[in-house]
């Protein structure tokens, strides 16, 4: 089993439309990153949360960190073609970092 | 240039083939890594460098082989690869080794035939 499981795997939309992915976990984490991937690159960082109940807004992307820190969510509202990409989840625990297998958004003009 | 480069960005290469992969980062960090990610799993940290001392290595087979010679450059080397090697790998970089906010190169396309 993965220590992050991220849903749905696969989410295509239409332009305009809103979305959530997910981040779970059991485990309790001291830090959660969210990254974009797009085809042919690496990840990009989007934001890193630390406290629990925190809310991080990035233009149309929210991202919000669980209570008890164990899981997360990234809400993006009027989806674009250019938010297409793979939405990977990192998250931190007695110094070790692991990544989630990713959330492969597709947003149709 | 700036951030991380990653050369070559496609490798295609036999099973008996020595090769190796070059990261150079600009952004003034004193952590690299190198992850492999393979379809539909999630990014597996293979090394770990921390001011040029290797302080993770996960479990990685021999047959990958890496050297930091500074802060600013890491290589991967290859050899005798099998064709379940093939995947992208990515290398990375942060502040430093306790620095989870890390910058990724676009990474390079290996094929093992």
């Amino acid at each position: 089993t993965q220590l992050l499981e991220q849903s749905p795997q696969f989410l295509s939309i239409q332009e305009g439309e809103n979305l959530t992915v997910y981040c779970n976990s059991s485990s309790v984490f001291s830090s959660l990153q969210w990254y974009r991937q797009e085809p042919g690159e690496g990840p990009v960082l989007l934001v890193t949360v630390v406290t629990g109940g925190e809310v991080k807004k990035l233009k149309r992307l929210t991202f919000q960190f669980g209570d008890a820190r164990k899981d997360s969510s990234l809400h993006i509202t009027a989806a674009q073609p250019g938010d297409t990409g793979l939405y990977l989840c990192a998250g931190t625990r007695n110094n070790d970092m692991r990544f989630g297998a990713g959330t492969r958004l597709t947003v149709k003009p | 240039e700036t951030g991380v480069t990653q050369t070559p960005r496609h490798l295609v290469m036999g099973m008996t083939n020595k090769k190796s992969l070059k990261c150079e980062q600009h952004l003034g960090h004193n952590a690299m890594y190198w992850y492999k990610q393979s379809a539909k799993k999630p990014l597996e940290l293979m090394f770990v460098y921390s001011l040029e001392e290797r302080v993770e290595n996960n479990s990685v087979p021999s047959r990958f082989s890496p050297e930091c010679p500074n802060s600013s450059h890491l290589f991967l080397h290859l050899h005798t690869l099998q064709p379940e090697d093939s995947a992208l790998y990515l290398c990375a970089s942060s502040q430093d080794g306790r620095s989870y906010e890390q910058y990724f190169g676009p990474g390079t396309r290996l094929t093992v035939t």
